[in-house]
């Protein structure tokens, strides 16, 4: 039972590239979320879903897109990347609302 | 809008007892978790409260008191394993899906 699988685990974007981060999940969880954590600081929201086919905005959505066309996988699009998105990203998925959170090993992406 | 409030460091002795408090303004609280993420790694589940009272799990205890908007961890017997941070993250069935907002997290040092 492998959880919540995330890659990369480190990656170095160029100003302006683009690149998908892939998550998948064996649990066959409904909620799935990608945060972000910056250096001593909380996670922030960037995008969740509820289902297949069924996304939505956190609370830091601009410069990210998502899409969930199965249960299993939730990758998460950085297009045109710019300095202020290098952070850590994770994703994490759970049973339903209110229950805990399990979570991916994290993708630290730098933007150059 | 939520707004979660815990010290952002504490520092401790080996075999000694910590507390880290947790201090929240929600309006539909719907359960309060804590999470523990050592350096570099994802965070993993601790506790869940969503009643007033005490919940114990071996050295961890967590308390919540919905009235005052407040909890706390408590780490008893501490050990060298036991540094690192402490995340205090709050559900609110107003905010969408349900999502967990994060507080900032605490860095526990201990020392031997």
């Amino acid at each position: 039972n492998a959880g919540v699988t995330q890659t990369p685990k480190f990656r170095i974007l160029k100003i302006g590239q683009s690149m998908t981060l892939q998550c998948a999940q064996d649990m066959n969880h409904n909620y799935m979320y990608w945060y972000r954590q910056d250096p001593g600081m909380g996670l922030k929201l960037i995008y969740y879903s509820v289902g297949a086919g069924i996304t939505d905005k956190g609370e830091v959505p601009n410069g990210y897109n998502v899409s969930r066309s199965t249960t299993e996988d939730f990758p998460l699009r950085l297009e045109l990347a710019a300095p202020s998105q290098t952070s850590v990203y994770f994703c994490a998925s759970s049973y339903t609302h209110g229950e805990k959170l399990f979570f991916g090993s994290g993708t630290q992406l730098s933007v150059l | 809008g939520q707004n979660i409030d815990q010290p952002t460091e504490m520092t401790a002795t080996e075999g000694a007892i910590v507390q880290i408090n947790c201090t929240y303004q929600t309006s539909g609280f719907n359960g309060l978790f804590w999470y523990q993420q050592h350096a570099g790694e994802a965070p993993t589940f601790l506790s869940y409260n969503v009643l007033d009272g005490l919940e114990e799990k071996g050295r961890f205890s967590s308390f919540l008191s919905r009235s005052k908007g407040y909890s706390y961890l408590l780490l008893k017997e501490l050990q060298m394993k036991d540094s690192a941070s402490y995340l205090c993250a709050v559900a609110s069935i107003k905010a969408a899906g349900n999502k967990l907002t994060f507080g900032g997290g605490t860095r526990v040092l201990v020392k031997p």
